[in-house]
């Protein structure tokens, strides 16, 4: 089983839509959870990050948390083209190293 | 705030000659710094860790003296690739921790290197 997983994509929404991420991860003991946005040829860039059970909202973002299910998911409301990128889950283990999942890429078609 | 730099940003070098890259936190200090490689459609791998005054701590199949670490202080790591063979062409990613903030271990990354090796 692979430390962290995320939902095989490409996943594609047409504009307005809503993106719905999954991850799940195998170590019980990670307390903290980030999601970045790579775009082709950059270095990721935090989106948000959540440490406690349940929702967290940032605008048009929100990371939801089940630590007993070991799942953490990022939806994406009114979806713009320019999110279009690769989207990397990452827990924080418990040796405070980030463990990226091998991200979903999204597509948001106009 | 919270701003991670690299340089360079890019390099192209010959077989067998030696490249380093440097990471530098512009407004804030850490004591730990973190060096990713990345390649072309895969996720990023954590090389190693470096802390700063020490020696690093090195990923499980990770070659210590092929790549070298130095974070001699607070502000900046550098990571040595010793003989550079192609295979080695990647996109090499630093991140670092605020010395201060570490609740969340959150991590600020850099732009990225890519190297190329000919």
């Amino acid at each position: 089983q692979k430390e962290v997983e995320q939902n095989s994509g490409p996943l594609s929404v047409p504009e307005g839509a809503i993106a719905s991420l999954n991850c799940t991860y195998s170590d019980r003991g990670s307390q903290s959870f980030f999601w970045y946005r790579q775009y082709s040829g950059k270095s990721p860039e935090l989106i948000m990050f959540i440490y406690s059970n349940g929702d967290k909202e940032d605008g048009r973002f929100t990371a939801q948390l089940n630590k007993a299910s070991q799942y953490v998911s990022l939806l994406i409301r009114d979806s713009q083209p320019s999110d279009s990128a690769t989207y990397l889950c990452a827990p924080v283990n418990q040796g405070g190293k980030l463990i990226f999942g091998q991200g979903t890429e999204l597509s948001v078609k106009p | 705030g919270a701003v991670v730099s690299q340089h360079p940003s890019w390099v192209i070098c010959k077989s067998g000659t030696s490249v380093k890259i440097e990471c530098r936190s512009l407004d804030f200090q850490a004591t730990t710094m973190f060096w990713y490689r990345q390649f072309p459609k895969q996720s990023l791998m954590l090389m190693a860790t470096s802390n700063e005054g020490s020696k690093a701590t090195y990923e499980q199949g990770v070659e210590k003296d092929k790549f070298l670490i130095n974070h001699a202080s607070l502000t900046l790591s550098t990571l040595t690739v010793t003989s550079a063979h192609p295979e080695d062409s990647s996109f090499y990613i630093c991140s670092a921790r605020d010395r201060i903030e570490r609740v969340y271990n959150e991590q600020f990354f850099g732009p990225g290197t890519r190297l190329t090796v000919l």
